[in-house]
């Protein structure tokens, strides 16, 4: 087990609605990064945050937003909910931008949209 | 064309065998090698990573990267029924937008005792 930790483990929300996802990071970890990960597929990158600061990001809209606080945990936002939104959802975090290789991941929020 | 490409399987084995898995990129500006073990229901769990190409070995696993032809391989030996899980490649690229790291499909293996 890694020391990544996620909450909520599951989540049920209807279109148009807006949710927030939380990541505790591993100790000494600086770095949060999150996926989305449809069914029978694999995660896609949605952004990354390196001291609170947003640094890199995938093709998701603006609707897509996080936030990382001073203890370098983080949030994932997403406003306006549609059905293709539903998926687990990951964070992974790493030490420094340079160790971004050495992600470790959380077990997943699963999100269901209705 | 997908940046990342990965036999989805499923790839059934029995106990014992070696198994390969690969995965083909097309963006040669990718530094950085992973593969990941994903178990039903769990997030995925990082078994190996390289920054060059050749060959590391960690175990009864071993990661294989050959940046000319853009080909990554993981070989497991001695397979056992708890290796089944998918396996997902990933490939990390770090430049003035930050780092992204992009993931192929998974393969799903299956181990029969």
């Amino acid at each position: 087990e890694t020391g990544v930790t996620q909450s909520p483990t599951h989540l049920i929300k209807t279109r148009g609605q807006q949710v927030t996802l939380r990541c505790s990071s591993q100790s000494g970890h600086n770095t949060v990064s999150w996926y989305q990960q449809a069914l029978g597929q694999g995660p896609q990158f949605i952004f990354q945050y390196y001291r609170e600061e947003e640094n890199g990001r995938g093709n998701f809209p603006p609707r897509f937003s996080g936030l990382q606080f001073p203890n370098y945990s983080s949030e994932l936002n997403v406003n306006a909910l549609e059905l293709d939104d539903s998926a687990l959802y990951l964070c992974a975090s790493s030490e420094g931008l340079a160790g971004g290789s050495e992600q470790y991941f959380g077990p997943g929020t699963r999100l269901t949209v209705t | 064309q997908k940046e990342v490409e990965q036999d989805p399987g499923p790839l059934s084995v029995p106990e014992g065998a070696i198994v390969s898995l690969n995965c083909t990129y097309s963006n040669s500006a990718f530094q950085y090698f992973m593969w990941y073990r994903q178990y039903s229901r769990k997030g995925p769990e990082l078994l190996m990573y390289t920054y060059s190409s050749g060959n590391k070995e960690d175990g009864r696993f071993t990661a294989q990267v050959d940046k000319s032809s853009k080909y990554i391989s993981l070989f497991i030996r001695d397979s056992q029924p708890s290796d089944s899980a998918t396996y997902l490649c990933a490939m990390g690229l770090e430049n003035t937008g930050g780092f992204k790291t992009i993931f192929g499909a998974g393969t799903r293996l299956f181990v029969k005792a």
